[in-house]
């Protein structure tokens, strides 16, 4: 197994551009989660979901968009991008009933100018 | 790596000896807690969980204690080493297990 796989690595965006940063798991996890991470801050749940078809706000939603067709996938979505929003993202995945716990990507570090 | 963590709360132990990190948490209803390692340039790593019908659970050299009296959980790793070194987050969860809530971390620096 993979795991869970985010892309890309590195980005930036000049404010006001849009991008989608991508997470994938193929452990067949149903939950899934987006969080940033900033200096001092620990990490902070933007979005959620707890399967297919189902999402949810966390902490801090605003700026981003989220969607789940399928298991496997739980693409972030920046439609205007911030420079509040220069931060690294971490997508995360679990069993339903948190067998064992939650396993994180990589995470992508994003600068917007 | 990125900069994470620049005003963490920092614990120095020597090689060899045994660590302590401990985390306040704030949802008195959370009933499952993880303990996470993150190093520089990675992903939080699970380390252990613990639910809140036990106080104390192992692993490999590392032991987790929770009281839910003052809401205060603590990671103990025995026998320090220079790859232990790294940022830990607790993160505790209530109910579904839809999300986790993290604490901010503290920077644990194993000298030689």
């Amino acid at each position: 197994n993979a795991g869970v796989t985010q892309t890309p690595k590195f980005q930036v965006l000049k404010t006001g551009q849009s991008m989608t940063l991508q997470c994938a798991q193929d452990m067949n996890h149903e939950y899934m989660s987006w969080y940033r991470q900033d200096p001092g801050m620990g990490l902070r749940l933007i979005h959620y979901s707890v399967g297919a078809g189902i999402t949810d706000q966390g902490e801090v939603p605003n700026g981003y968009n989220v969607s789940r067709s399928t298991t496997e996938d739980f693409p972030l979505r920046l439609l205007s991008a911030a420079p509040s929003q220069t931060s690294v993202y971490f997508c995360a995945s679990s069993y339903s009933n948190n067998r064992e716990g939650w396993f994180f990507g990589p995470g992508t570090r994003l600068t917007v100018l | 790596g990125e900069s994470v963590g620049l005003h963490l709360p920092t614990l120095s132990v020597q090689e060899g000896d045994n660590s302590i990190i401990n985390c306040a948490y704030s949802n008195s209803a959370s009933d499952y807690f993880i303990w996470y390692k993150q190093e520089s340039g990675k992903g939080p790593q699970f380390i252990i969980d613990i639910r809140s019908n036990m106080d104390k659970r192992q692993g490999q050299r590392v032991t987790v204690l929770l009281n839910k009296t003052v809401k205060h959980l603590s990671l103990q790793i025995a026998a320090t080493q220079p790859g232990d070194s790294a940022v830990y987050f607790c993160a505790e969860n209530t109910g579904t297990a839809s999300k986790l809530t993290f604490g901010t971390g503290t920077r644990l620096q194993v000298t030689l």
